[in-house]
């Protein structure tokens, strides 16, 4: 079963620009969520999707929205970029059948100049 | 959510036993204790969890003190693969949601 794939791996912006990631989760997982990690504030949750609704929200600015499709896939997206958005980007899924493990990609990392 | 307190880094011994603590002082009786670990430039790995039996899996044991006000890892024999920041989580049994409230982890450092 393939794991949690996350494109694009790296990806380097100027302030001012916006990005879009992109998430799909393990075949058969309608949960996928987001989370930032950087090395001042560790892993912070974003927002989580579940069968193309936003269940739960982190303390972020409204620039971070995300979505999700009906095939699952995530994707998320940060407009008018600032150099504090520099960070590693992390989307997990989770399943009805591993209700308490979450699954994790390898990560966007993001860097903004 | 409650919060949960762990040492910042720790040192092992290749092929010897770890014991990774975790207190958790304000835990209800409805959190449940999740493990995950990160090992560098990977995306977070689920580890373990328990809620007030010790557990035990293939990856490691977690043994749960009797007033749940704490919790250890343990890792039976360590290998250079297990060098990772461990993170201790706790996570309602209402939450129904994916949400994960990490805290700084303990920093496992592993020597030949």
């Amino acid at each position: 079963k393939a794991g949690v794939t996350q494109t694009p791996r790296y990806l380097i912006k100027t302030r001012g620009q916006q990005v879009t990631l992109s998430c799909s989760p393990i075949s058969g997982h309608r949960s996928v969520s987001w989370y930032q990690q950087t090395p001042g504030q560790g892993l912070q949750f974003l927002f989580e999707y579940f069968s193309e609704t936003q269940r739960n929200k982190g303390n972020f600015p409204g620039r971070f929205s995300g979505r999700q499709f009906s095939n699952s896939r995530s994707e998320m997206n940060v407009s008018t970029l600032e150099l504090g958005d520099s960070a590693l980007y992390l989307c997990a899924s989770r399943g009805a059948a591993t209700y308490n493990e979450q699954f994790f990609g390898p990560g966007t990392r993001l860097t903004v100049l | 959510d409650a919060k949960t307190t762990q040492p910042n880094s720790m040192e092992s011994n290749e092929e010897e036993p770890v014991h990774l603590p975790c207190n958790h002082s304000t835990i209800s009786g409805t959190d449940y204790i999740h493990w995950y670990r990160q090992l560098p430039s990977q995306g977070p790995e689920y580890v373990i969890h328990g809620l007030t039996s010790n557990v035990n899996n293939r990856m490691a044991s977690l043994a749960i003190a009797e007033d749940r006000k704490s919790s250890t890892l343990i890792l039976h024999r360590a290998t250079l693969r297990d060098a990772a920041v461990y993170y201790c989580i706790l996570r309602d049994v209402g939450n129904q949601g994916g949400k994960l409230i990490f805290g700084q982890g303990t920093e496992l450092s592993v020597k030949p």
